[in-house]
């Protein structure tokens, strides 16, 4: 079964840093560039960046540029992504999608 | 980066269809066939309809078609069903990047 599996939901206080995970199962990993989207809420859908699992390139949204990492762990079919500095107006779903596959999202919550 | 222009809502009775449109610029939708819909229910990930302007994914109903016409594309789903009633968001590639439309509620009557 071809599926994307998020880690859970984490609360986080202004200043830290998130790591969520998406692990990949069901296809080969490195055929696919994992991209991540996250939903503020009751708001739209905004891409965050992509990142290839063949190689480890990374393209990321320019608002964010220099707070998020993305990174791959091919022995292990997982991919990453970290944002620093948090502010309350990050507190959204964080989504993984590979391919036509997404992943159950991740609830961040940034709050003192 | 701007966000793709959708309609906020739209409606339909079941049976009926409807096109939702998306408008971009050149450097977006109009410059690049690679548009993408995405299906959305309260409370659920997203879901990939249409790829690439007009394709459908495995599995998804041919009830769903997309197009493009210059700057704007557009998602036409024939037959509503009552199961359809959901967010909708159109997404395109950007010179190295991507940007979503502000997403379109759909009603079934």
């Amino acid at each position: 079964q071809v599926q994307l599996v998020q880690s859970g939901a984490e609360v986080k206080k202004p200043g830290a840093s998130v790591k969520v995970s998406c692990k990949a199962s069901g296809y080969t990993f490195t055929s696919y560039g994992i991209s991540w989207v996250r939903q503020a809420p009751g708001q739209g859908l905004e891409w965050m960046g992509w990142i290839s699992a063949y190689n480890g390139n990374t393209n990321y949204a320019q608002k964010l540029q220099g707070r998020v990492t993305m990174t791959t762990d091919t022995s292990t079919s997982t991919a990453y992504m970290e944002l620093r500095s948090l502010r309350s107006d990050d507190t959204a779903v964080y989504y993984c999608a590979g391919g036509d596959i997404w992943g159950q999202g991740t609830m961040v919550t940034v709050s003192s | 980066q701007s966000a793709l222009t959708q309609p906020a809502s739209v409606s339909g009775s079941p049976g009926q269809s409807i096109t939702i449109s998306c408008t971009g610029t050149s450097s977006d939708v109009g410059g690049y066939n690679y548009v993408s819909w995405y299906q959305q229910h309260p409370g659920k990930a997203p879901k990939l309809m249409i790829y690439e302007v007009s394709n459908r994914p495995s599995g998804v109903s041919n009830r769903f078609s997309g197009s493009k016409s210059g700057n704007t594309a557009s998602l036409t789903i024939s037959g509503l069903q009552a199961e359809d009633e959901a967010d909708y968001y159109c997404s395109s590639y950007t010179s190295s990047s991507r940007v979503f439309g502000g997403g379109t509620k759909l009603t079934v009557l």
